[in-house]
């Protein structure tokens, strides 16, 4: 059974760049679709980006120029790169692991426990 | 962004009552819409794929419906572990996610 761990500082400073990174564990990354997806009690569930272990990446439009997402295959694991943040970045970060099925549809298949990251000084 | 909004936000209901959320897409997503249950602390978990299909696992007392712009997840006979709140999620553009119905034990 797959297993996603999200790793990384619990406090960001203004301006500054999250940096999280999820480890898999129980399956290779190399295949599926990988998310990162955050959470917070005002815009509730966000979705942020994914890749695919090709490198191959997509993210929202809303934070495009402020998101990198990779991956390294050695390690299995992911990660999401978020510049500039501000208050309003705070959220729980989860990361995923993506069902895409074509015309079988597209889900958020498993998931992380979530990592609180606050932005503040 | 398609926008989806749910309704109620907020429910209650004993155990063993039928329950119907629904979710309200801003624009036509055909079937491509995913229903999720979160409980407290915890993270989402995938009930309903693509409309009306049930995830392997998922009690068969959930069902969904729905195409184009409108879509309802039901809960027939509530159990005690079914109280959480429940989101939509259309993935038929950059995927977007529902406000979040809580549903609560009357």
């Amino acid at each position: 059974q797959v297993q996603l761990q999200e790793s990384g500082p619990g406090l960001v400073r203004p301006s500054e760049t999250l940096s999280l990174t999820c480890t898999v564990s129980g399956d290779s990354i190399s295949s599926y679709y990988w998310s990162w997806i955050r959470q917070t009690p005002g815009k509730g569930l966000e979705w942020i980006g994914y890749i695919f272990y090709t490198g191959s990446s997509s993210s929202n439009p809303s934070l495009k120029s402020r998101v990198t997402i990779s991956i390294d295959t050695s390690k299995n694991q992911f990660s999401l790169k978020l510049s500039s943040v501000t208050a309003a970045d705070t959220a729980v970060y989860y990361c995923a692991r993506v069902f895409y099925g074509g015309n079988s549809g597209e889900y958020l298949q498993d998931w992380g426990q979530g990592t609180l990251v606050t932005v503040s000084s | 962004d398609i926008q989806m909004t749910q309704s109620p936000s907020s429910l209650s209901a004993s155990v063993g009552d039928r329950v119907t959320i629904t979710c309200r897409a801003s624009q036509s997503i055909r079937s491509s819409l995913n229903w999720y249950q979160q409980k407290p602390g915890k993270a989402p978990q995938i009930l309903i794929y693509t409309t009306s299909s049930l995830r392997s696992g998922v009690p068969s007392r959930f069902s969904g419906s729905g195409s184009g712009t409108d879509f309802t997840l039901t809960i027939s006979g509530l159990q005690p572990e079914d109280f959480a709140t429940y989101y939509c999620q259309q993935t038929y553009s950059t995927p977007t996610f529902g406000q979040g119905t809580r549903l609560e034990i009357k």
